[in-house]
């Protein structure tokens, strides 16, 4: 069975700075997929970024980048220009690339972070 | 909008009753989850169906059930409900097998159970 471990349970920022949000896993899997999802206080679950384990190059999207270290097993989350509105729980998330059609995430807790102005 | 519609949003009840949770997946998607989140437990898989058959079964109990119709929503039915069922429900979908888009579950905005 998979594990995805937060360390963090809070985390705070101020507005305009990096913060960096670390996640580790364990899985005896070669090939599968991991993500980040944020979900601010309106409790909605938002995708903010995914990255595919067999590419070994680190996904961004715009403001938001991985670090992706297969080796170890951690895939942290860069967040620059931290902005007010990304305030929220942030959960790391794993799924096996099993085939089929079972593409059951396994979450973190997630780490609570907060951007003050 | 996530495109993936969860009814009702908000439902209080009482301890031995029976209430249901309804999905409708984002249009295209054949894939529904169910996960429940609690303060104690986290964000837990339940139930997984695709195309209208059970694909995947994670920490459901035997009170809850779940069934995905030939339109492609989903129930998920509880019941004999507990003080310790409180928790936000959330409905996710995906897309049909293979395409990059399989690999991503939207969800949606959730249904917030409260057992009184």
């Amino acid at each position: 069975a998979q594990t995805v471990t937060q360390s963090q349970p809070e985390m705070s920022v101020q507005e305009a700075e990096t913060v960096t949000l670390s996640c580790t896993y364990d899985t005896s899997e070669n090939n599968y997929y991991l993500f980040w999802y944020k979900q601010p206080p309106s409790r909605q679950m938002i995708l903010v970024i995914r990255q595919e384990a067999y590419k070994q190059q680190n996904a961004t999207e715009n403001r938001f980048s991985v670090n992706f270290q297969k080796a170890a097993k951690s895939f942290s989350l860069k967040i620059s220009d931290s902005q007010l509105g990304d305030t929220a729980m942030y959960f790391c998330a794993f799924r096996p690339n099993s085939g089929g059609s079972n593409y059951k995430l396994t979450f973190g807790k997630g780490t609570l972070l907060t951007v003050n102005p | 909008d996530s495109g993936v519609t969860q009814t009702p949003k908000h439902l209080i009840t009482a301890t031995g009753q029976r209430v249901t949770l309804r999905c409708s997946p984002r249009s295209g998607d054949l894939s529904v989850y169910w996960y429940q989140q609690s303060l104690d437990q986290g964000l837990q898989f339940l139930i997984q169906y695709y195309n209208g058959e059970e694909r995947a079964k994670g920490n459901i109990l035997e009170r809850f059930s779940a069934q995905q119709f030939p339109d492609l929503h989903s129930e998920l039915n509880l019941s004999s409900l507990e003080l310790g069922d409180s928790a936000l429900y959330f409905c996710a979908s995906s897309a049909a097998r293979g395409g990059t888009g399989a690999n991503v579950l939207t969800f949606g905005a959730g249904s917030r159970l409260t057992v009184l």
